[in-house]
């Protein structure tokens, strides 16, 4: 499987910054995805990461808030952006290969927003 | 509308006490149903994927069996390394990725 780091693994951000996670695989991959898990909750789609084009959104979240690059298949940036205390979560990267399309997933990026 | 639902919450047990965990999907079409693990404050570990009813995968002391509404994961004589959360998920979005359940938070005492 895929080896995924994400960059940071924690931090602490004041109200009103933006934060930007790295996500770096050691293979290329095609499929891309950043996924957001709110404290106590199951995890949910912000967006697909596309190499070469714009980012695909799911509903309830916007470029604006959430701006995501990749510039190659195997390097991905998601931007918190204007943080709130409602963006305190965890931050996952995460890849599809093999058969069906198996993801897996970085080790997170936890982010407290005070 | 996809959909996947997992019970108990949450569940105790003894050190050694064998039980199961439940993962009933609704989906239009099933491309697989994958078994994740959760520690605390990371990012989920990939277990097991089932294709088709009938399928069974085991894995140390889990094993993960699929009908064609619900999947189980059955945890022998679990140790305390074993406390987690499990986390069932389908593809059913619209852009290829996993629908998850809300998980199973598992806690084993010695």
């Amino acid at each position: 499987s895929a080896v995924i780091s994400q960059k940071p693994s924690r931090d602490i951000c004041q109200r009103g910054t933006s934060l930007t996670i790295q996500c770096q695989v050691d293979s290329q991959v095609t499929m891309m995805f950043w996924y957001r898990q709110q404290p106590g909750q199951s995890l949910t789609l912000i967006a697909t990461a596309n190499q070469g084009s714009e980012a695909t959104y799911e509903s309830g979240f916007v470029i604006d808030k959430f701006p995501i690059s990749r510039p190659n298949l195997t390097f991905s940036t998601l931007t918190v952006s204007n943080m709130s205390p409602e963006d305190s979560s965890i931050y996952l990267c995460s890849v599809g290969e093999g058969r069906g399309n198996t993801i897996y997933f970085g080790e997170g990026s936890w982010l407290t927003v005070v | 509308e996809d959909q996947v639902t997992q019970s108990p919450e949450a569940l105790r047990l003894q050190e050694g006490e064998s039980s199961s965990l439940n993962c009933s999907y609704t989906v239009s079409g099933l491309r697989g149903l994958f078994w994740y693990r959760q520690d605390p404050g990371k990012g989920p570990e990939f277990l097991f994927t089932l294709y088709s009813a009938g399928e069974e995968k085991e894995k140390e002391r889990l094993k993960a069996t699929l009908t064609k509404k619900e999947s189980f994961l059955h945890i022998t004589a679990p140790k305390p390394e074993d406390s987690a959360t499990y986390l069932c998920a389908v593809p059913g979005g619209s852009q290829g990725n996993l629908i998850f359940g809300k998980g199973t938070k598992l806690s084993v005492k010695p």
